[in-house]
């Protein structure tokens, strides 16, 4: 099977940066995403890593290192509407999706 | 553009019976999903199509069933649903099924109640 984790909350204040983590066992890795997901919503997609280094886009940032199984996302000039879950979840040999639990991330003004 | 498409939004079931989840997409996309998300154990992967004609089990398939006639249609039926079925359902579709990089984009969810 597949093992994703990464951590159940986190909290911060509007305008600060937030670095989710996510570390991976899997069966063979064919890329890294991170999905967004509001309340009562569908994920909706951030970002693919499948090299190893940073990928930055806007405010937010991927981080990847295949080696150490290790992936993070950057969220930086934080903002109420960043109050979400964020869904880490890597394509295994079988390409079939194996999703993280979700960080839920809330923002305080 | 609709995108994927879900029915019922929500739903309460009694149990035992027989229910089908609608998802439909109109990007021509050749793979289609359906998982299933539970408080702290997040989204899990129910059944799968690569393309219309087959289909193919997930992570816990046990208890439903799908068919794949058609490249926009994906339902997926409990035959008898039970208290444990009570979950928040996504649908998903992707272009590629065998593409690392291929993005899966999801449908807005059903919320299914067995009681």
């Amino acid at each position: 099977g597949q093992n994703i984790d990464q951590p159940t909350e986190m909290t911060a204040t509007e305008g600060a940066i937030v670095q989710i983590n996510c570390t991976y066992q899997t069966s063979g890795f064919n890329g890294l995403f991170w999905y967004q997901q509001h309340a009562g919503e569908a994920p909706t997609f951030l970002s693919y890593n499948v090299l190893d280094g940073l990928e930055e886009k806007g405010r937010f940032s991927s981080f990847l290192s295949r080696s150490k199984g290790y992936s993070y996302l950057l969220l930086k000039e934080l903002q109420m509407k960043d109050s979400a879950s964020y869904l880490c979840a890597v394509v295994p040999n079988d390409y079939k999706l194996s999703f993280g639990a979700g960080t839920t991330v809330t923002v305080r003004a | 553009i609709a995108g994927i498409t879900q029915a019922p939004t929500s739903q309460i079931l009694a149990a035992g019976r027989r229910m089908t989840l609608r998802c439909t997409q109109d990007m021509r996309h050749n793979a289609m999903y359906w998982y299933r998300q539970d408080l702290g154990l997040g989204l899990r992967l129910i059944h799968y199509s690569n393309t219309a004609g087959t289909t193919g089990k997930g992570e816990v398939p046990d208890g439903y069933s799908v068919s794949r006639a058609n490249t926009d249609d994906f339902p997926l039926t409990l035959a008898s649903a039970v208290p444990s079925q009570t979950s928040v359902y996504f649908c998903a579709s992707s272009d590629s099924p065998d593409r690392g990089s291929d993005t899966q984009y999801f449908g807005p969810g059903t919320r299914l109640t067995v009681l």
